[in-house]
């Protein structure tokens, strides 16, 4: 059973240019979560997605940050006219509903963006 | 806004010790996580801490949880060097049930030396 995958692993672009990550969730988990993490940081919560859906967004920045989870296909986190502050690693989570709760976040290995 | 506070940040330790490392956090939670990292890596889900009280053993790291003093430990019997890495502690926001909203402190970096 994999695991959550994300791609690419590794990003490289320049001030201005678009950043696009992908994350493949767990098989049968419906539930999305996207976190940053800056150099010596804990992560950070970005936003929360299920299918076609956005359930929170509280800690997505207001402009060039957006995220989508269609109904095919890989989440995506989409960042507009990067800047050198992007630059930090992107991690994906996913889990299961159980009940009202969310079950355990499964994280996947995470994209580490940079930007020159 | 919840905050959640570890110490140490960094840890040197020799093998066959013992130590703990703490996480404190500001508001009411009932579910903590403990977490490994290893440099470069994904996030290890280590514990999950539901309830004041609960303990919980896994080899060598033991993990407790005290919801009225908001603060849950991280015990190390014994370090061995496989044990190095970085563990973070996490609390779930909980809107009355938990929506996955972690709020993470900053992370033990753990180094166990021969």
């Amino acid at each position: 059973n994999a695991g959550v995958m994300q791609n690419p692993r590794h990003l490289v672009r320049r001030r201005g240019q678009e950043a696009r990550l992908r994350c493949s969730p767990m098989k049968g988990h419906s539930h999305v979560y996207w976190y940053r993490q800056l150099p010596e940081e804990g992560l950070k919560f970005m936003v929360y997605l299920q299918k076609e859906n956005i359930i929170d967004e509280s800690g997505m920045p207001k402009e060039r940050f957006s995220a989508e989870f269609p109904k095919e296909g890989p989440s995506i986190l989409r960042i507009q006219q990067v800047v050198r502050g992007d630059s930090a690693a992107y991690f994906c989570a996913s889990s299961l509903l159980v009940g009202t709760n969310t079950g355990e976040l499964f994280f996947g290995e995470g994209s580490r963006l940079t930007v020159l | 806004e919840l905050k959640v506070e570890q110490n140490p940040l960094f840890l040197s330790m020799q093998e066959g010790k013992n130590y703990t490392i703490y996480c404190n956090y500001s508001t009411t939670s009932d579910r903590l996580y403990w977490y490994r990292q290893d440099p470069g890596k994904s996030l290890e889900s280590l514990f999950v801490l539901l309830s004041n009280g609960a303990v919980k053993q896994e080899g060598r790291l033991m993990a407790s949880l005290d919801t009225k003093a908001r603060l849950s430990t991280l015990h190390i019997t014994a370090a061995v060097h496989d044990l190095s890495a970085t563990y973070f502690c996490a609390v779930d926001m909980g809107y009355g049930g938990s929506q996955g909203n972690l709020i993470f402190g900053k992370g033990t970096k753990l180094s166990v030396k021969p």
